[in-house]
């Protein structure tokens, strides 16, 4: 089992759709990231979880709409996403947010915008 | 703020050869340093770190890089590659004061046989 798990692996969602991307990690960390990959261009971090409360949001559109319910799981919930939103959203976790902790991602959701 | 910079985006070398990939990064303060390979269909994985100590720090799969804080670089290298290396490389920097992690653009290294 991987430390990171991330589902759906792809996701194909209209514009008008509603739909949320999970994470969940087994590794008994306290931080937990979005990052969106782009094709030619770097990651863009989106949001990040420190002990369930969002420690930073990275002046990301509010169609994208992340929830920490829990230190193991972390959802990205997703409304009216235009076509430029289409991207690999990868999901890490870290053992705390100092930033000597390397991150560890999951596999990514593929999500294309119709 | 901190940058990466990666300025080779491609990397193409025959099987057994050896191969450097170039990264250097920009800051005002004292940084922690990672290397992530992605390989088709999958998330980042590390395959090493600095964050102090011996400039030259080994990582996994042959892997190791060495950091020069005069030259700003934190090169990775590889004696002898293999197919199986074939993949995206990222190189990452944070500060030391909490700064979040900056990747660079990536350089897709393919092997050759």
């Amino acid at each position: 089992e991987t430390g990171v798990t991330q589902t759906p692996r792809h996701l194909v969602m209209g514009m008008t759709n509603k739909k949320s991307l999970k994470c969940e990690q087994h590794l008994g960390h306290n931080a937990m990231y979005w990052y969106k990959q782009s094709a030619k261009k770097p990651l863009e971090l989106m949001f990040v979880y420190s002990l369930e409360e969002r420690v930073e949001n990275n002046s990301v559109p509010s169609r994208f709409s992340p929830e920490c319910p829990n230190s193991s799981h972390l959802f990205l919930h997703l409304h009216t996403l235009q076509p430029e939103d289409s991207a690999l959203y990868l999901c890490a976790s870290s053992a705390e947010t100092r930033n000597n902790s390397p991150l560890h991602f999951g596999n990514g959701t593929r999500l294309t915008v119709t | 703020a901190q940058s990466v910079t990666q300025l080779d985006s491609q990397v193409p070398v025959f099987e057994e050869a050896p191969v450097e990939l170039r990264c250097n990064y920009s800051s005002s303060v004292s940084v922690y340093l990672f290397w992530y390979v992605q390989y088709p269909n999958q998330g980042l994985q590390l395959l090493l770190k600095y964050l102090s100590g011996s400039t030259l720090v080994k990582g996994i799969n042959g892997f190791e890089a060495e950091f020069n804080k005069s030259q700003t670089s934190f090169h990775l290298r590889k004696p002898s590659v293999h197919i199986s290396d074939t993949a995206e490389y990222f190189c990452a920097v944070s500060g030391t004061y909490g700064q979040n992690f900056v990747f660079g653009p990536g350089t897709r290294l393919s092997v050759l046989p």
